[in-house]
């Protein structure tokens, strides 16, 4: 069966550092992979998409993410984090023709 | 491109009445959109696939009878709980992706509360 995992519940970062998401995958195929951020009592928005290509994938906000097929991972990383990125995170995956499966998401926050 | 509205943003209703909400593609048409349901500080669980000129595909666990589905335009599929109950409440989020290989966009929800 196909499944995402996001091995944290919560990060906290202080505003400035460097932050970090931990998404894996398990996904049969050539595997579809997003990153959503959704705020308080909102839909989900799209940060960035792996399909195919570089490892390196970069979205909005300035975050990014890399596709690692060996460890099965595509870690969300900001250089930078700021107060407005605190939000609920969600990896998510597919393949192509199959329905997306969402992580549990990570809570991040950023400390001022 | 690839915007997905979701209609009405919150709802209060009172038990044992139905609900519908909205879910339309707007600059793009979508023969098969998604419902999921959030509990509070949960991941989304998908409900339901709704088709276009066909019948829904509901997950397993959820009943069909209770949240109809109806797919009737290639931009607009809505979703009714029926004889709504406390349980009930929850926030309900609508997806749809223009191809394959762009990605999905998400309705903002509905949060409802059945009192």
């Amino acid at each position: 069966a196909q499944s995402v995992a996001q091995p944290e519940d919560q990060v906290n970062v202080a505003e400035g550092n460097p932050l970090t998401v931990k998404c894996t995958y398990s996904v049969s195929g050539n595997p579809y992979l997003f990153w959503y951020v959704q705020y308080p009592n909102r839909g989900l928005q799209f940060l960035l998409k792996y399909i195919t290509g570089d490892n390196l994938v970069k979205g909005s906000y300035g975050f990014e993410a890399e596709f690692n097929k060996s460890q099965t991972s595509f870690h969300l990383k900001k250089p930078s984090a700021l107060v407005s990125d605190s939000a609920l995170y969600f990896c998510a995956g597919s393949n192509r023709d199959d329905k997306i499966i969402f992580g549990k998401g990570t809570r991040l926050h950023i400390l001022p | 491109g690839a915007v997905v509205s979701q209609h009405p943003s919150w709802v209060i209703c009172k038990s044992g009445t139905s609900v519908k909400i909205e879910c339309r593609s707007l600059d793009f048409q979508a023969t098969t959109m998604f419902w999921y349901r959030q509990f509070p500080k949960q991941s989304l669980m998908l409900m339901a696939t709704s088709n276009e000129g066909s019948k829904a595909t509901y997950e397993q666990g959820v009943e069909k009878d209770k949240f109809l589905i109806n797919h009737a335009s290639l931009t607009l599929s809505t979703l009714t709980v029926t004889s709504a109950h406390p349980e009930d409440s929850s926030f309900y989020i609508c997806s749809a992706r223009l191809s394959p290989n762009y990605g999905y966009t998400f309705g903002s929800g509905t949060r409802l509360t059945v009192v």
